[in-house]
């Protein structure tokens, strides 16, 4: 089946760039996307990418996606304290366009 | 903006008990799901509902789950007895389609603990 997964834990410094990946193993993966949640809140959809696609941006958020290495990856730049979050990668398989499959979450601490 | 809400936002049970999450989706959604995450694993899809009826659910989605939408704005989950291992924090979503372009807006969870 579909696994999708991510590191536990990243911490930056304000000002700085943030990275944080995702490896993901269905290669029939259509979509691909990057969810935000803060404390007590719900999954807010952040960004997303097509598998056709190398790269999107988004203002400060830019989407790096290598198909052949099966790796997705998240670049906040300029980050701040309120990106302070977990942020999941979550993936859609061809055909299957309503079930999203969920990594781990990644925890983002944005120290001063 | 509209949003999706869920109550209650935490809901303590014994175990053996019948417990109802509710959601309430953005009322042009026609496509409605049940994740549940436990503490510290995965977000895990359980089930997805179009007009009236399931249209996909995962293994976790035994026979004792159920769900309906009962006035055609509640979007429910009910679990007939509730164990110990059900414990988790339950997420309700909805999207206007099943294209994967179609955004699933959560709601911000019923936090389930089963004592």
């Amino acid at each position: 089946g579909e696994d999708v997964e991510q590191s536990l834990f990243l911490s930056v410094r304000e000002g700085d760039s943030s990275v944080i990946n995702c490896t993901y193993t269905d290669s029939s993966s259509t979509y691909l996307y990057w969810y935000k949640q803060e404390p007590g809140a719900g999954l807010q959809l952040l960004t997303y990418i097509f598998s056709n696609m190398d790269m999107k941006q988004d203002q400060r958020l830019t989407v790096l996606l290598n198909k052949k290495d099966k790796h997705l990856s998240l670049r906040i730049a300029d980050t701040q304290t309120g990106d302070s979050a977990i942020y999941f990668c979550a993936e859609t398989p061809t055909g299957t366009a309503s079930k999203l499959t969920f990594g781990t979450g990644t925890r983002l601490q944005v120290t001063l | 903006e509209p949003e999706v809400t869920q109550t209650p936002s935490h809901q303590v049970t014994q175990m053996g008990q019948e417990v109802i999450l509710r959601c309430v989706p953005i009322s042009n959604h026609l496509y409605f799901y049940w994740y549940r995450q436990i503490l510290g694993q995965k977000v895990e899809f359980l089930v997805s509902f179009y007009n009236n009826e399931i249209s996909e659910k995962s293994e976790i989605f035994d026979d004792q789950f159920s769900v309906e939408r009962p006035d055609g704005s509640n979007f429910t989950l009910k679990i007939r007895s509730t164990k110990l291992e059900d414990s988790a924090m339950y997420f309700c979503a909805g999207a206007v389609g099943t294209a994967s372009t179609d955004t699933q807006y959560f709601g911000p969870g019923t936090r389930l603990t089963v004592l």
